[in-house]
């Protein structure tokens, strides 16, 4: 199954299933985005990022949609696996070389198999 | 291999003591920056360097200070004038060029003893 809508802080799906993660960011002026996976006691992992001038990028098993109308990113994992279990986070940066992220509240992940 | 370390994973402190939490990167990266995180909580900005000799102030500067002696390490010294220390401390470091993501240590977990 499929969540979506708004923040949730956490999302539990099946193995196998689709996990929609969604975030909604503050600043319209942001113009790159990060999606991050965080396992407990370990520091962030980089998914995937996209840049303004895109709505969608995919990777390996993941897909990051940008609606800048309403400030909205969603992270989409296909065929969950639980070793997709974690902490997950978006974060947002002005288009400023070195300028610091802003995270957003994260999203806790977990598949059951 | 290339990457960020952090040490030491576990920190302890006494009332009154500064500590200091050292990380160091081998990407050859401009960029580094201390967040700190609480529990079930977002990354939060302390500090950040674009260049050796030079950093700023991020969301939660106070009560912490940074050096950038050298472009591959950046540590962090949590005073005794921060009151509320304890929470786990993330270095990172990034590319000046363009959209780059930041790059994660493992983190220092700080606790009062």
């Amino acid at each position: 199954g499929e969540s979506v809508g708004l923040h949730l802080p956490t999302l539990s799906v099946q193995e196998g299933d689709n996990s929609i993660i969604n975030c909604a960011y503050s600043n319209s002026a942001s113009d790159y985005f990060i999606w991050y996976k965080q396992e407990s006691g370990k520091g962030p992992q980089f998914i995937i990022d996209i840049r303004s001038n895109m709505d969608k990028r995919q990777g390996q098993r993941v897909t990051v949609l940008l609606n800048k109308t309403v400030k909205h990113l969603s992270l989409q994992i296909a065929a969950t696996q639980p070793g997709d279990s974690a902490v997950y986070f978006c974060a947002e940066t002005l288009n400023q070389a070195g300028t610091a992220l802003i995270f957003g509240k994260g999203t806790t992940l977990s598949v059951s198999s | 291999d290339g990457g960020i370390t952090q040490s030491p994973k576990y920190l302890f402190r006494k009332e009154g003591q500064n500590v200091t939490l050292s990380c160091e990167q081998n990407l050859n990266h401009d960029a580094m920056y201390w967040y700190r995180q609480d529990p079930g909580q977002g990354l939060r900005l302390i500090y950040y360097s674009q260049i050796v000799n030079d950093f700023q102030k991020g969301d939660i500067a106070e009560g912490y200070s940074v050096s950038r002696e050298k472009k591959e390490s950046f540590p962090l010294t949590v005073t005794s004038a921060q009151k509320n220390p304890t929470a786990f401390y993330l270095c990172a470091s990034s590319d000046l060029e363009g959209n780059q993501p930041q790059h994660f240590g493992d983190g220092t977990r700080l606790s009062i003893l």
